[in-house]
């Protein structure tokens, strides 16, 4: 069955550096997304993707977040300055023409 | 703004005995309504969703939900609950179109402990 994949499982970085989480959608897919969830709290929505473009994207989603579909098959997010309040577990979503989200399995990303 | 509320942070049920997920839900036009699950370490399954048509909707693993627009509610129900099931439940909202299906809004979710 086709699935979503994230990488790394786990990233540990200091503050102020920069990150990049990385996902492989599902290959017939054209829509993708980010959401985090910080412990204990929602998933929440950060930013969908289309067409090479940005669709929507929360106020969440500041200008030290960024996408890039740098490739066919990945799709990454990019914090440029971590903060300890960016530590989350940080879900990739695809979906197709017509249809539901498939979620990968999510990085968990620790700022100290 | 839409919103998802699900009543139940915790819940405990014995092996065999049925299960009812609550989900009630906030949103201005009609809803497209899904359930994830989450195992510990794991990534967010889908267990069900809601587009339209038989508000009875089956999915995965013996789990079905009842869509009722009159209680702006999408319940989770399952007849008999094995240990497996044991996992923390989304109930999500989206809406239809595009990007639009994948841009959800999600519950705080309800963890679900199973005795033997």
């Amino acid at each position: 069955e086709p699935e979503v994949t994230q990488t790394p499982s786990h990233q540990v970085t200091q503050m102020g550096q920069e990150v990049i989480l990385r996902c492989v959608p599902i290959s017939n897919h054209l829509y993708f997304y980010w959401y985090r969830q910080i412990l204990g709290q929602k998933v929440e929505f950060l930013v969908s993707f289309y067409n090479n473009e940005i669709s929507e994207k929360s106020e969440i989603f500041d200008d030290q977040f960024s996408v890039e579909r740098p490739d066919g098959s990945n799709f990454t997010l990019k914090i440029r300055s971590t903060k300890l309040e960016d530590s989350a577990m940080y879900f990739c979503a695809s979906s197709g023409q017509q249809g539901e989200a498939f979620f990968g399995q999510g990085t968990r990303l620790t700022v100290v | 703004a839409q919103s998802v509320t699900q009543p139940d942070i915790h819940i405990t049920v014995s092996e065999g005995a049925s299960l009812e997920l609550r989900c009630n839900y906030s949103y201005g036009a009609t809803p497209y309504l899904f359930w994830y699950v989450q195992s510990p370490g794991q990534g967010l399954q889908l267990l069900l969703k809601y587009f339209s048509g038989d508000t009875l909707v089956q999915g995965i693993k013996g789990f079905e939900a009842e869509f009722k627009r009159s209680q702006s509610s999408f319940n989770l129900r399952k007849p008999s609950v094995h240990w497996s099931d044991a996992a923390e439940y989304f109930c999500a909202v989206g809406r239809a179109g595009g990007t639009s299906y994948g841009k959800l809004t999600f519950g705080q979710g309800t963890i679900l402990t199973v005795h033997p």
